[in-house]
């Protein structure tokens, strides 16, 4: 699986929109990018996935790099219950496990 | 929305002692994994169950681990006997079916051991 690099934490002001980068330079052609991100105690959410394209859903968008090496998760108006470990995941297709890394801790703040 | 069950969401135990945890995953999910994540890291997985046939237990401690999914729903997870190492958040996920292209997985709110 391919390794990524996440900054190991960020701030963002309440209403503002967070960027959360994740490079993953080794990325092959059948690996998906995966975000989850784990609240205090509480278990990883899922948050979304692509492949090539860019994807958007009613918790956040996943903007990849043409060249697939980096991407970024946009939360658009940041709230204090986004406060949480965001974790970037490349997995292959049909791939069985998920490889976590260390995750960037992301703070909103009032 | 359908959730993955944990339970208990928390234990305390002495050590030698055994210990079990229990998940249900969500309905219809034929693959269930269990996870570890001790504090500050990243949760590692454990075992993984397809139907109720093990396809991955290559970082399950078998000598004192042990994980079952008799009938393909259900799964309980069992350290015997416990260790002061073992403390940690476990965690159960579940997905529809691995082998598909994009395979999402969906986690439990965890059970959270503590060892004394």
């Amino acid at each position: 699986d391919a390794k990524t690099t996440q900054p190991p934490s960020m701030d963002c002001a309440e209403g503002r929109a967070a960027n959360l980068p994740c490079n993953h330079s080794t990325i092959s052609g059948n690996e998906y990018v995966y975000w989850y991100r784990q609240i205090h105690s509480q278990g990883p959410q899922y948050i979304i996935h692509g492949l090539k394209n860019n994807e958007t859903n009613e918790m956040a968008s996943l903007i990849i790099t043409e060249d697939r090496k980096s991407s970024t998760l946009i939360l658009p108006h940041a709230t204090l219950r986004d406060t949480a470990v965001y974790y970037c995941i490349a997995r292959p297709t049909g791939a069985q496990k998920l490889v976590f890394g260390q995750g960037t801790r992301l703070t909103i703040n009032p | 929305e359908a959730e993955v069950a944990q339970s208990p969401r928390y234990k305390i135990t002495e050590k030698s002692q055994a210990v079990a945890f229990w998940c249900d995953p969500i309905s219809g999910h034929a693959t269930l994994y269990w996870y570890r994540q001790i504090l500050g890291q990243g949760p590692e997985l454990l075992v993984q169950f397809q139907d109720e046939s093990v396809v991955d237990d290559s970082q399950l401690p078998k000598d004192r681990f042990s994980a079952e999914r008799l009938k393909g729903v259900d799964s309980t997870l069992k350290i015997q006997p416990a260790e002061l190492g073992d403390s940690a958040m476990y965690l159960c996920a579940s997905s529809p079916s691995a082998g598909l292209r994009t395979d999402t997985q969906y986690f439990g709110p965890g059970t959270r051991l503590t060892v004394l």
